[in-house]
């Protein structure tokens, strides 16, 4: 199957800074890629869409300035959380699809921790 | 809109015992249904997808899920399970009308299996 690694894995900062987490399509070219969030037991939440070359469409309630995301090339998207604060610490997962292709490919998520 | 229902946060279950992990939807438009399994720490992985004929649909590692439109439900089952398959399993769908470009998980249910 089609595999979408993160990175970093694993990153813990101070509160006020800035972190970027690259989401790469290893073996095929997304057209688009997404980014989850995810809370202890709880679901996935849908935070943007990002479409290879164009502006990423964010879900209501997420504020795009300070979930940054650019979509360079059809196979990285990067999300920035920028002046991250505590309630940011969360797990970040991002998707890619194929155009056409019903199905998601999820990368392993990335654990981020603001102190 | 759409929301998905998974009852049971948790399921325990002895190994070699079979096994139904319960998810109902709702939508206002004709749906595709899906099943991710995540272990620890990690992404989510495809199960198995229904999109459109045999409302009985197969997937990976021995698991299976039978679409009901009268009842909106899409239950998941294995006949025999394996201390390998604790994990957490998330239902999602996505409206036919959003080209596969959206998924709405359930909140998922955590697999234990013990011998």
């Amino acid at each position: 199957g089609a595999v979408v690694s993160q990175h970093p894995s694993r990153v813990i900062c101070k509160s006020g800074t800035s972190v970027k987490i690259e989401c790469r399509s290893l073996d095929f070219q997304a057209t688009t890629m997404f980014w989850y969030r995810q809370f202890p037991k709880k679901s996935l939440m849908l935070m943007a869409t990002s479409n290879e070359g164009s502006k990423a469409t964010y879900e209501q309630g997420v504020e795009k300035d300070k979930f940054l995301i650019n979509h360079a090339s059809l196979t990285l998207s990067t999300l920035t959380v920028t002046s991250a604060h505590p309630e940011d610490s969360s797990f970040y997962i991002c998707s890619a699809r194929v155009l056409a292709e019903p199905e998601q490919f999820f990368g392993p998520g990335t654990r981020l921790t603001v102190l | 809109a759409q929301s998905v229902t998974q009852l049971d946060s948790q399921v325990p279950v002895f190994e070699e015992a079979p096994v139904e992990l319960r998810c109902n939807y709702s939508s206002s438009v004709s749906v595709y249904l899906f099943w991710y399994v995540q272990y620890p720490n990690q992404g989510l992985q495809l199960l198995l997808k229904y999109l459109s004929g045999s409302t009985l649909v197969k997937g990976i590692n021995g698991f299976e899920a039978e679409f009901n439109k009268s009842q909106t439900s899409f239950h998941l089952r294995k006949p025999s399970v394996h201390i390998s398959d604790t994990a957490e399993y998330f239902c999602a769908v996505s409206p036919m009308n959003t080209g596969f470009q959206k998924l709405v998980f359930g909140t998922g249910t955590r697999l234990l299996v013990s011998p």
